[in-house]
């Protein structure tokens, strides 16, 4: 595919269940984001891979929150014991790679729009 | 810390209105701007960005933005706005190698 992908389109759980959320970036990027659109909250930053590891992760909520990433391509944000609040649009974004170059334009999936009962 | 402001939340504008959203950035270095909108049901999608040169950048569908350094400022204008320009538009700065801040966005609806 052209773009990046998300998985599922729509999650609805419960509260206190984990949930797993998906994310394959454009082919050949190396830099990956996860961002969080909450209901008139515009959109926050999570956290941010290059390649494998990820050297940002200041803007993950709390310790429930956790991200991974594998093969420097797909990534799992992974939120355990779900609250309400956690209810949002989650966003990948893909970059070739954060260098400063022009090449640094993110391009977004379509999100994964999660519901906590 | 970096943010960035969209002061305008929701515009109305009828078709052929020229239109024109705020951003004001705070941050001392050098930046990277980016406009980028939200179609409804569609995900967000770049409209233009500036990294250096020229201030005033020309994007897709007719927009464009202009970069003020002494005012902070990355404003989007169209001259004449049409229905299927109704969607969010979110402002975003750029530091770096690092991750995107966005305004809250604006949300714009256009009247036939």
């Amino acid at each position: 595919g052209a773009g990046v992908s998300q998985s599922p389109s729509n999650k609805v759980t419960e509260k206190g269940k984990d949930v797993e959320l998906r994310c394959d970036p454009i082919s050949g990027h190396t830099a990956l984001y996860w961002y969080r659109q909450s209901l008139g909250q515009g959109l926050e930053f999570l956290i941010y891979f290059q390649g494998n590891s990820a050297p940002d992760k200041s803007g993950l909520p709390s310790d429930r929150f956790s991200a991974e990433r594998t093969g420097g391509s797909v990534s799992t944000l992974t939120i355990q014991r779900t609250q309400q609040e956690d209810s949002a649009v989650y966003l990948c974004a893909s970059s070739l790679h954060p260098s400063g170059a022009s090449t640094d334009t993110q391009y977004f999936g379509p999100g994964t729009r999660l519901t906590v009962l | 810390a970096q943010s960035v402001s969209q002061h305008n939340h929701h515009v109305i504008l009828s078709e052929a209105a020229s239109l024109e959203l705020g951003c004001n950035y705070s941050y001392g270095g050098t930046v990277n701007l980016f406009w980028y909108v939200q179609y409804p049901g569609q995900h967000l999608q770049l409209l233009l960005k500036y990294f250096s040169g020229d201030p005033l950048v020309k994007g897709i569908k007719g927009f464009e933005a202009e970069f003020i350094k002494s005012k902070f400022s990355f404003n989007l204008r169209k001259p004449s706005v049409q229905w299927s320009d109704t969607a969010e538009y979110f402002c975003a700065l750029y530091k770096g190698a690092d991750k995107l801040i966005f305004g809250t966005g604006t949300r714009l609806q256009v009247f036939p």
